[in-house]
């Protein structure tokens, strides 16, 4: 079946502009994850949604940066009044019950640059 | 941090070696798992060990886990080129909700 997928690929803005950021997940995957990656940096958790629970928002650098899951499936990540330093790869992962003892199944990822 | 560390940050061998990373880490854990990056996009799951567990196979990979020193390493046997990418060990802890992520190896395989 298809993977985890997000949009757009590459995303260039101006500072200050609001961007929204999309992830479809593994059909039937009920945990989702945003990560962002700085260059040549580890993975920086963001937020976590599992099923109809509370999202875990703990990563979420400041409040300009929100995320919504609908349905259960889409997640839109949004980053209000871009900041050059918000420019890195943002990575949207799923998993089946999101357990944390499972595999993380990864898309490929929004590349932001804020200009 | 309770962060895995993995060493070395970089790793140059010619194609047909062995490639060795190691991760390093600070607390108890409930897994620890290996992923790969190529070039700075999606990251694709290798393989994870369990606490209860000292080794696993899969293919060309070898993973061990040393719960006494809180240590991993991930063996990668007659190296290719398509090898090449950032490697990065992610753990579980004990009591935590997170998945978190060292800063990886980035190996390279020479022709």
């Amino acid at each position: 079946g298809a993977g985890v997928s997000q949009s757009p690929s590459n995303k260039v803005t101006e500072k200050g502009k609001d961007v929204e950021l999309r992830c479809d997940p593994i059909s039937g995957h009920t945990a989702l994850y945003w990560y962002r990656q700085s260059l040549g940096q580890g993975l920086e958790f963001l937020i976590y949604f599992q099923g109809n629970s509370a999202p875990d928002k703990s990563g979420l650098p400041s409040d300009r940066f929100s995320a919504e899951r609908t349905g259960g499936s889409v997640s839109t990540l949004t980053i209000q009044r871009t900041q050059q330093e918000d420019s890195a790869v943002y990575l949207c992962a799923s998993s089946f019950q999101g357990a944390y003892q499972e595999t993380q199944y990864f898309g490929p990822g929004t590349r932001l640059l804020v200009l | 941090s309770q962060q895995g560390e993995e060493d070395p940050q970089a790793l140059s061998i010619q194609e047909g070696e062995n490639a060795t990373m190691n991760c390093s880490y600070k607390t108890s854990i409930n897994n620890l798992q290996w992923y790969r990056q190529n070039s700075g996009r999606g990251l694709v799951h290798l393989i994870l060990i369990r606490s209860n567990e000292r080794e696993k196979h899969s293919g060309r990979l070898r993973v061990t886990l040393d719960t006494s020193k809180k240590s991993s390493s991930l063996l990668i046997t007659a190296s290719r080129a398509a090898d090449t990418a950032s490697y990065f060990c992610a753990t579980v802890f004990q009591g935590a909700q997170k998945l978190v992520f060292g800063q990886g190896t980035r190996l390279t395989i020479n022709p």
